[in-house]
């Protein structure tokens, strides 16, 4: 199975910041990357796919890049409402495996 | 509007079976392959499998597929997960999404509780 470990466990960061999230594949998964944000008692909602494409309706302060096997998350400016975990996902390879996620709290 | 709702969760005893269903709406399901993806109380997301249009290709995580089992029937919207011999550890949120890209609608999730 691909690993995928994502770091840090958890963050906390004020209004108007910048946060990065990251995830490294244990191999290539070829840009086959997805972003959820879970915010407590919801489902999982889907921000990115294919490691840089914004799915619709998602604020354009979010953004996906790749490094290799190395995935990033970046939050720009920070909202109140951005509190929340946020899990990436390969869907390269089956089983398609979650990180373990990122808790981000805002100050 | 999709939507796509869980049902059939609720407390169960260990080494029972149960099936959850999920029912889709406002999309062609029967154009789309659907998953299920579980996530046990206070932890991350754990990927199920996922089934294709017709049902003829399923992909299960491995240390599952002994015990579960992914139908769906096309002319009634509905994706189904079957559960058997039922322990402590299977106790979670059970999420069924739509594999778009990969998955871009959740239902709601229903809890599964395994507990004597």
């Amino acid at each position: 199975d691909i690993q995928m470990t994502q770091s840090p466990a958890s963050l906390s960061a004020s209004l108007g910041e910048t946060v990065t999230i990251e995830c490294l594949a244990s191999e290539d998964i070829y840009s086959n990357l997805a972003w959820y944000q879970q915010k407590p008692g919801k489902s999982p909602q889907l921000l990115i796919y294919d490691a840089s494409s914004l799915q619709d309706g998602v604020p354009s302060r979010f953004s996906g890049s790749e490094s290799g096997t190395q995935y990033s998350l970046e939050i720009n400016s920070l909202q109140s409402e951005d509190a929340a975990t946020y899990f990436c996902q390969q869907h390269h390879d089956y089983p398609f495996t979650f990180g373990s996620g990122t808790k981000l709290e805002i100050k | 509007e999709v939507k796509l709702v869980e049902s059939g969760g609720g407390l169960v005893q260990p080494g029972r079976s149960l099936k959850l269903s999920c029912a889709a709406s406002g999309f062609s399901f029967n154009d789309y392959w659907m998953g299920w993806v579980r996530q046990a109380p206070g932890k991350g997301l754990e990927w199920i499998g996922e089934i294709n249009q017709d049902s003829s290709t399923i992909n299960y995580t491995p240390s599952l597929k002994d015990k579960f089992t992914i139908s769906r029937d096309n002319a009634q919207n509905t994706l189904y997960l079957q559960m058997s011999k039922l322990g402590s550890e299977d106790t979670a949120i059970y999420y069924c999404a739509r594999a778009g890209i990969p998955f871009d609608y959740w239902g709601q999730g229903v809890m599964v509780t395994v507990s004597s």
